[in-house]
């Protein structure tokens, strides 16, 4: 059982360029979701979905953007990359409440903007 | 605006010892509080959640208290190990459908031998 993906687990991109980070999920889950994590901030949700086709903004949602055409696939798109979009990105999903209230995380992208 | 604050930022305690992190909350619609730990280079894994209903939640040597009128909550590690050296997460859940965590800023706790 692989739990999420994430891929790719490093990348360094110059600003202006745009890149997709991809998540997928093999436990059937409805609701995904990407965060960000920074020092000292905790991590803070940017988008998240509730199903295949259902998507919307979390706490910084700005120069992200998500889509959601499956249950397995949730990936995240930097549109255009600027040094404040350097951070640690996870992606993270959640079954039905009937099988708990478990939010299972990536293992992280690591992105740097130079 | 920060809806939950955690503290202390960084923790040392001698193993064996007890290792406590306190969190805050503001928003009294969250409904669902876990704590998560995280390892260098990992992502977050829950190491133990509550609900508002109830005040405290053991496991093995975790637990949770919960102050609802406070609106607080903290975690307690006892007979910390070294093992336990990492960092770790309060959050909150606005809704509990919908996957969403409001986190605390992290603690790095450092166990000594």
């Amino acid at each position: 059982n692989a739990g999420v993906t994430q891929t790719p687990k490093f990348q360094v991109l110059k600003t202006g360029q745009s890149m997709t980070l991809q998540c997928a999920q093999d436990m059937n889950h409805e609701y995904m979701s990407w965060y960000r994590q920074d020092p000292g901030m905790g991590l803070r949700l940017i988008h998240y979905s509730v199903g295949a086709g259902i998507t919307d903004q979390g706490e910084v949602p700005n120069g992200y953007n998500v889509s959601r055409s499956t249950t397995e696939d949730f990936p995240l798109r930097l549109l255009s990359a600027a040094p404040s979009q350097t951070s640690v990105y996870f992606c993270a999903s959640r079954g039905q409440a009937a099988s708990g209230n478990t939010i299972y995380f990536g293992e992280g992208s690591w992105l740097t903007v130079v | 605006q920060q809806q939950v604050k955690q503290s202390p930022q960084s923790l040392i305690v001698q193993k064996g010892g007890i290792s406590i992190i306190n969190c805050a909350y503001e928003n009294t619609a969250f409904d669902y509080f876990p704590w998560y730990q995280q390892f260098p280079g990992k992502g977050p894994a829950l190491l133990i959640a509550i609900r508002p209903d109830v005040s405290e939640k053991k496991e093995g040597r975790f637990t949770i208290s919960f102050n609802k009128s406070a609106k607080q909550f903290s975690l307690h590690i006892m007979d910390s190990q070294p093992g336990d050296s990492a960092t770790y997460f309060c959050a909150a859940s606005i809704g509990s459908n919908t996957g969403k965590l409001i986190f605390g800023q992290g603690t790095t706790l450092q166990v000594k031998p």
